[in-house]
């Protein structure tokens, strides 16, 4: 089935550790996307990627970083800067070359600092 | 400046009823706009979109309406349903370089009681 996927579901990380969540899709999609949702609140963008090898900074980058090394691989480091990455990341995916498609999101990893 | 806001964070309906949410947006450069879906611990899902050069676009129970002269769209659900009860995101896209990156509000709870 064509889709997009993340793993881990649930994540736990103690304080000062790097940690990795994977973000994979087989749709063929140009971009790829990180959101992070916190309690009431809505989807801020962390990073993005339009091209593979390529990838630009969204509204809340301090504390990640990412990769492109696949077209269908995006996935995304939470270094320890990041002061507080206790939070929902949402991964999504979507064609590029018209206005206004729309994006398709993995199921969520809920990563929580122990 | 937040450019997309739900002003309403949560709406409780009765079953049957319409049920009218709302999103307002700053950006004149927006030119597309979706509305999604979103369950708990799980990932939004698309539920439909309008383009700036429409006012209305339809799609079984959901329509939604653009007013582009008073930055405002909303999306009615007729008749409301239990199943409808979720978190509905509103999210805006604009042409150029990055046409492919959204911006979402904060969402709004919508309860459908029976």
């Amino acid at each position: 089935d064509g889709g997009i996927t993340q793993s881990p579901k649930y994540l736990f990380r103690k304080e000062g550790q790097n940690v990795t969540l994977s973000c994979e899709q087989n749709l063929n999609h140009d971009a790829m996307y990180w959101y992070r949702q916190d309690p009431g609140q809505g989807l801020r963008l962390i990073y993005y990627s339009q091209i593979v090898n390529d990838f630009q900074k969204g509204d809340i980058a301090e504390g990640y970083s990412v990769s492109r090394e696949k077209k269908e691989s995006f996935p995304l480091t939470v270094t320890s800067a990041q002061k507080n990455p206790t939070a929902f990341y949402l991964c999504a995916s979507k064609f590029l070359g018209r206005t206004g498609t729309e994006a398709f999101f993995g199921q969520g990893t809920r990563l929580t600092v122990v | 400046d937040q450019q997309v806001k739900q002003n309403s964070p949560s709406l409780s309906v009765q079953e049957g009823r319409i049920s009218i949410l709302n999103c307002d947006y700053t950006n004149s450069m927006f030119d597309y706009f979706l509305w999604y879906k979103k369950y708990p611990a799980e990932g939004p899902t698309f539920l439909i979109s309008i383009s700036s050069i429409k006012d209305k676009n339809e799609d079984g129970r959901f329509t939604v309406f653009l007013n582009k002269s008073a930055k405002h769209l909303s999306l009615h659900i007729v008749p409301s349903q239990p199943g409808d009860s979720a978190v509905y995101f509103c999210a805006a896209s604009g042409v150029g370089t990055n046409a492919g990156k959204s911006t979402f509000g904060d969402g709004t709870t919508l309860t459908v009681k029976p």
